[in-house]
């Protein structure tokens, strides 16, 4: 079964720390994933996606299949990174091509 | 473009009324999505669509029904509210694209509509 797993519910940081997001990922193909974050009283909106293995505000995830993981990674750590992140799935294939299997959400805070 | 938009914003219902939600986007984009959102259970998926007329279940569609009569609008009904539908309810829409055989997308989120139900 497709799964996915966020460890930590909440992940609390000081400013110019190093901060990893744990997600683990559970699919018998090839998959697609993802990092979404939501800001206080903001909309989700896409972080990254493996496939681009682009940096966006400094935060970087490398996908490693042998141990199905998307870690999500900042060197340093700023308040604005405040926020609730969620790592999502895709099997892309199939009539449900695109839909998305969420975590359940990291809540990332940064004091400082 | 405003992208995708929810309403209402906000809605306190009865138990046992009905009501529905509204999704428009206007980004010309095939699927769509309504999520609703919990504490401590992340974003699960009520129903989606793979195009206009097309609706299919997701991880959690009991209770809601859904109908994509246009391209541009999702709407998501709730015919007998109950107060374990008390939520954040979340439109998407994406298009998927794809890249050497390879389909992936991008979800664009609405605000998202915060629905209590007493």
């Amino acid at each position: 079964a497709q799964r996915v797993t966020q460890p930590e519910k909440l992940l609390s940081v000081f400013k110019g720390a190093p901060v990893e997001l744990k997600c683990n990922y559970s699919y018998s193909g090839s998959p697609e994933l993802f990092w979404y974050v939501q800001y206080s009283r903001q909309r989700l909106q896409l972080l990254l996606r493996h496939i681009s293995r682009e940096s966006i505000k400094g935060f970087t995830a490398d996908l490693n299949k042998g141990e199905t993981s998307f870690h999500l990674k900042k060197p340093f750590a700023q308040e604005e990174d405040s926020a609730m992140y969620y790592c999502a799935l895709s099997g892309g294939h199939g009539g449900s091509q695109g839909n998305l299997i969420f975590g359940k959400g990291t809540k990332l805070s940064v004091k400082p | 473009n405003a992208g995708v938009t929810q309403t209402p914003k906000f809605r306190v219902l009865k138990t046992g009324q009905s009501m529905t939600l509204l999704c428009a986007q206007d980004m010309n984009h095939e699927y769509m999505y309504w999520y609703r959102q919990d504490p401590g259970m992340g974003l699960r998926l009520i129903h989606y669509s793979v195009g206009e007329g097309t609706t299919a279940k997701g991880e959690v569609p009991d209770g809601y029904n859904v109908s994509r009569l246009k391209k541009q609008n999702f709407l998501l009904g709730l015919e007998s509210a109950a107060p374990s539908q008390t939520s954040v309810y979340f439109c998407a829409s994406s298009y998927p694209s794809g890249r050497g055989g390879r389909s992936y997308n991008e979800q664009f989120f609405g605000p998202g509509t915060r629905l209590t139900v007493l």
